[in-house]
């Protein structure tokens, strides 16, 4: 079973600050099947990042991925009031067929 | 536009049985994979269940596997989530959420949800 543990749980920074999230996985995970969503209260989940660094759709350019076999990273390079919310990663083609990280809350500090 | 409207979601006894429906439009259904995902209160995100394009291929979580039943029509552009056997455990939000093969399977369309209560 492919497990991903995302780092830190919380992490407490202001707008205009750059902000690193991290996603490990247990085994190896394809860059091509490593996302990222962002989940605002009440809301569905958004996604941020497919294969591990492109931008889905209208996401702006202050977001990026990067990383590879099994340590993944999400920069937000400068944080807007917009962008605190909770972080997952996400992989596809493991056991089970999908896993989510556990999500790093982004809050203003 | 692309929605995915998810209904079905109540207040259920321990043991009992719900489907959840999953309406989508503004896409052709029948080309892209489906799946539901869950959200306990106050939780992350969990991946339940996988079905393919055409129904041969179905993927189940191990918490669901066995009790839950992923189906689609493609007919009615409908995907459906058969929940048998429902435990106080299986309390969250359900949604239904569209891979995307060139997106590395990612979903980038996902309901609102529907949430569903298992309690006596």
């Amino acid at each position: 079973e492919i497990v991903l543990t995302q780092s830190p749980g919380t992490l407490s920074l202001s707008p205009g600050e750059r902000a690193t999230l991290s996603c490990r996985a247990s085994q190896s995970v394809s860059s091509n099947y490593l996302a990222w969503y962002q989940q605002k209260p009440g809301q569905a989940p958004r996604l941020l990042i497919y294969g591990a660094s492109s931008r889905a759709t209208g996401i702006p350019d202050r977001f990026s991925g990067s990383g590879s076999g099994t340590d993944f990273t999400l920069t937000i390079s400068r944080l807007e009031p917009e962008d605190f919310a909770v972080y997952y990663c996400q992989q596809y083609g493991g056991s089970p067929l999908y896993t989510f990280g556990q999500g790093t809350n982004l809050e203003i500090k | 536009e692309v929605q995915l409207v998810e209904s079905g979601g109540g207040l259920v006894q321990p043991g009992g049985s719900l489907r959840l429906s999953c309406a989508a439009s503004g896409f052709p259904f029948s080309s892209y994979t489906m799946n539901w995902v869950r959200q306990a209160p106050g939780k992350g995100l969990e991946w339940i269940s996988y079905i393919s394009t055409s129904s041969s291929t179905m993927y189940y979580a191990d918490s669901v596997k066995g009790r839950f039943t992923i189906s689609r029509d493609n007919a009615m552009n409908s995907l459906y989530l058969q929940m048998n056997s429902l435990r106080a455990e299986d309390t969250a939000v359900y949604y239904c959420a569209r891979g995307v093969r060139s997106l590395g399977y990612g979903f980038d369309n996902w309901g609102q949800g529907t949430l569903l209560t298992v309690s006596s």
